[in-house]
């Protein structure tokens, strides 16, 4: 089945600073990339997603770029402010066989100002 | 927004007892899920539906079930509630159109 493995577990940064979260999946058949944000006691929110068609996708600070052939895709956040400090999740899955998510173990991103 | 609500939301409960947590989707959506998240793992599928009455197990089914009777119910039983299963559940439905899927606020269980 699917492994997702995703780095660095913590990252802190400065305020203004870019972060970078990067993941790579085993099954070269998931085509459906999400990732999600997730403050303390809340639930997983999506940020951003991206399909297996698409090389990168972006929304305002946020972008998503994928390597199929190396099977590794990335999260970037530029500009990075306080209120982007949460637990962000990375996950794969195949859409056409119910989407079931598996999901990295997070990253904890700190931003300090 | 997923319009799913879970209850409980918290519930302790005392090891080898039944526990059942309900997820209640305002939405008609075909999938429903139950996963887990514990520190380390991320978050970790037991369960899905992708109908009524149709149920598939995930990466970490045992010592859970599930049903779906309604389209707008899914139940995750704990049949004997070990320590192992302490942890926050979270139910997810998938919205079709934008093949996208969202999260419930989640249910904190603790087994003693």
């Amino acid at each position: 089945g699917e492994n997702v493995e995703q780095h660095p577990s913590t990252l802190s940064v400065q305020e203004g600073d870019s972060a970078v979260i990067k993941c790579t999946y085993s099954d070269s058949a998931s085509n459906y990339f999400p990732w999600y944000k997730q403050e303390l006691g809340k639930r997983p929110q999506l940020i951003i997603d991206i399909r297996s068609n698409v090389g990168e996708k972006k929304d305002q600070r946020i972008a998503v770029t994928l390597n199929k052939t190396a099977k590794h895709f990335s999260l970037h956040i530029t500009e990075t402010q306080p209120e982007d400090s949460a637990v962000y999740f990375c996950a794969a899955s195949r859409r056409e066989y119910g989407n079931k998510l598996v999901f990295g173990a997070g990253t904890i991103l700190r931003v300090k100002s | 927004d997923a319009g799913i609500t879970q209850s409980p939301r918290h519930k302790v409960t005392e090891t080898g007892t039944p526990v059942t947590l309900r997820c209640h989707q305002t939405e008609n959506h075909r999938y429903m899920y139950w996963y887990r998240q514990d520190p380390g793992h991320g978050l970790r599928l037991i369960h899905y539906s992708y109908g009524v009455k149709d149920t598939d197990k995930g990466e970490v089914s045992d010592g859970y079930s599930v049903s779906r009777s309604k389209t707008e119910d899914f139940l995750l039983t704990l049949e004997s509630a070990t320590s192992s299963q302490t942890s926050v559940y979270f139910c997810a439905n998938r919205d079709r159109e934008r093949n996208t899927i969202y999260f419930g606020e989640g249910s904190w269980l603790t087994v003693v």
